[in-house]
């Protein structure tokens, strides 16, 4: 069975400071891919990342990196220079290679961005 | 808006009553998800469509609940006899897996049931 795991309910960063979030996962698929999705108060999940688990390059998206470790089986979001639009709750989040939007969610951090 | 959408935004109910929830996808995505979120957790998955087939449907997917695609766009998410662990929200998304795209979300229907 597919599980994410992530162990920080809640982080929090000063504004322009660097933060990172931690995900692990368990799978024994070789196809798959891996997210982290920001959840603001307005609720709309929001893709911040994506990672396909062949590459072996960590994916970026600006502000945003990760640090996939696949024999680790970790997935982690590093966010430089972080802004108040940054806080919200993040989700790490797992889908099969045929099937990318049947997703396995974690439970979630809570993102807390202070000027 | 080109975004998936989804109605009512909000939904007060008693509980034992019927309530039906409709995601909107974005156009030219085939496939549509539906996920229940509590508060303090990840959303979990419940089922998804491919056009108008159910491919998969959750454990968690009750009798009391039915989702239907009838035309492979919008979808419908019923909960029968509706009871107080029902209330969440409701999360609808869309794909389109020949473009190999990652699921689009909706804003989601909050359901309360008192």
């Amino acid at each position: 069975a597919q599980t994410v795991t992530q162990s920080q309910p809640e982080m929090s960063v000063q504004e322009a400071e660097t933060v990172t979030l931690s995900c692990t996962y368990d799978t024994s698929e070789s196809d798959y891919y891996l997210f982290w999705y920001k959840q603001p108060p307005s609720r709309q999940m929001i893709l911040v990342i994506r990672q396909e688990a062949y590459k072996q390059q960590n994916a970026t998206e600006n502000r945003f990196s990760v640090n996939f470790q696949k024999a680790a089986k970790s997935f982690s979001l590093k966010i430089s220079d972080s802004q108040l639009g940054d806080a919200a709750m993040y989700f790490c989040a797992y889908s099969r290679g045929s099937t990318l939007g049947r997703l396995y969610f974690g439970r979630g951090t809570q993102l807390t961005v202070w000027p | 808006d080109t975004g998936v959408s989804q109605n009512p935004r909000h939904k007060i109910t008693k509980r034992g009553q019927n309530v039906t929830f409709r995601c909107d996808p974005i156009s030219e995505h085939n496939r549509l998800y539906w996920y229940r979120q509590t508060l303090g957790q990840g959303p979990e998955f419940l089922t998804y469509f491919q056009n108008e087939a159910q491919l998969e449907k959750s454990r968690l997917l009750s009798d009391r609940f039915s989702a239907e695609r009838p035309k492979g766009s919008f979808s419908t998410l019923e909960i029968q006899r509706t009871e107080q662990g029902d209330s969440a929200m409701y999360l609808c998304a869309s794909s389109f897996p020949d473009l190999n795209t990652e699921a689009f979300f909706g804003q989601g229907t909050r359901l309360t049931v008192v």
